[in-house]
């Protein structure tokens, strides 16, 4: 079953914007991490977020993390054509060792 | 440093035919993660396996589906039977240890399996 719901389900944007993706998710978490794929095959770990943490960054990427509402957000600032994939988030539970739970995922376009 | 490969990339079978389908994980991962998914949806857990051993295969969706991982590397997820609901992409992704709060999975690029 799917744990987590990433909101929107598709987001087109022009080159240049930000895009904002968001994830909700039902348990208590170890864990949640973001995936980007591209053409429906190989997942790409982009950043994980623990428990503990409410905000992380890497390169364009800035994630937030909110465990009282449990949901999450991906933030990709000054998006790229390249950026062009499905956003997946990813909850790790609190079950001893570690199975991931995605989300249906975000489908994002970013037109030139 | 290689990545998780997986073979073949695309298997077309018929409907009840057995197929295996076979993952490299990244040299000297313990843990190794199978995942299936169907178009539209994120991929949904299916086995996992801390060295030679299934420590978890609740995902496996009926007992035609069955994974090995003899020498704790190489797994093989093994579909008997195949019918047309099976017809997915499966992912396999290793990892470190597989415990721990951070736990990096690493995901090959998949085996799309179309059930004819």
């Amino acid at each position: 079953s799917q744990q987590g719901e990433e909101d929107p389900q598709a987001l087109s944007i022009q080159e240049g914007e930000n895009a904002t993706m968001n994830c909700s998710y039902k348990t208590s978490i170890n864990n949640l991490q973001w995936y980007r794929q591209n053409s429906g095959r190989g997942l790409v770990h982009l950043i994980l977020i623990r428990s503990n943490e409410r905000e992380k960054h890497s390169g364009r990427l800035r994630v937030t993390l909110d465990t009282s509402k449990k949901s999450s957000s991906l933030l990709i600032t000054a998006s790229r054509a390249a950026d062009t994939a499905s956003y997946f988030c990813a909850t790790d539970q609190n079950s001893g060792y570690s199975t991931l739970t995605f989300g249906k995922g975000t489908m994002l376009l970013v037109s030139p | 440093g290689a990545g998780v490969s997986q073979t073949p990339s695309n298997k077309v079978t018929e409907k009840g035919k057995y197929v295996e389908l076979r993952c490299d994980p990244i040299s000297g991962h313990t843990a190794l993660y199978w995942y299936r998914q169907s178009l539209g949806q994120g991929p949904e857990f299916l086995i996992y396996f801390q060295g030679t051993g299934a420590a978890d295969d609740s995902g496996l969706p009926n007992d035609r589906f069955f994974a090995v991982r003899p020498e704790g590397s190489v797994s093989t997820l093994k579909i008997q039977r195949t019918e047309r609901g099976d017809s997915a992409v499966y992912l396999c992704a290793s990892s470190f240890t597989g415990t721990g709060s951070y736990n990096e999975q690493f995901f090959g690029p998949g085996t799309r399996l179309t059930v004819l």
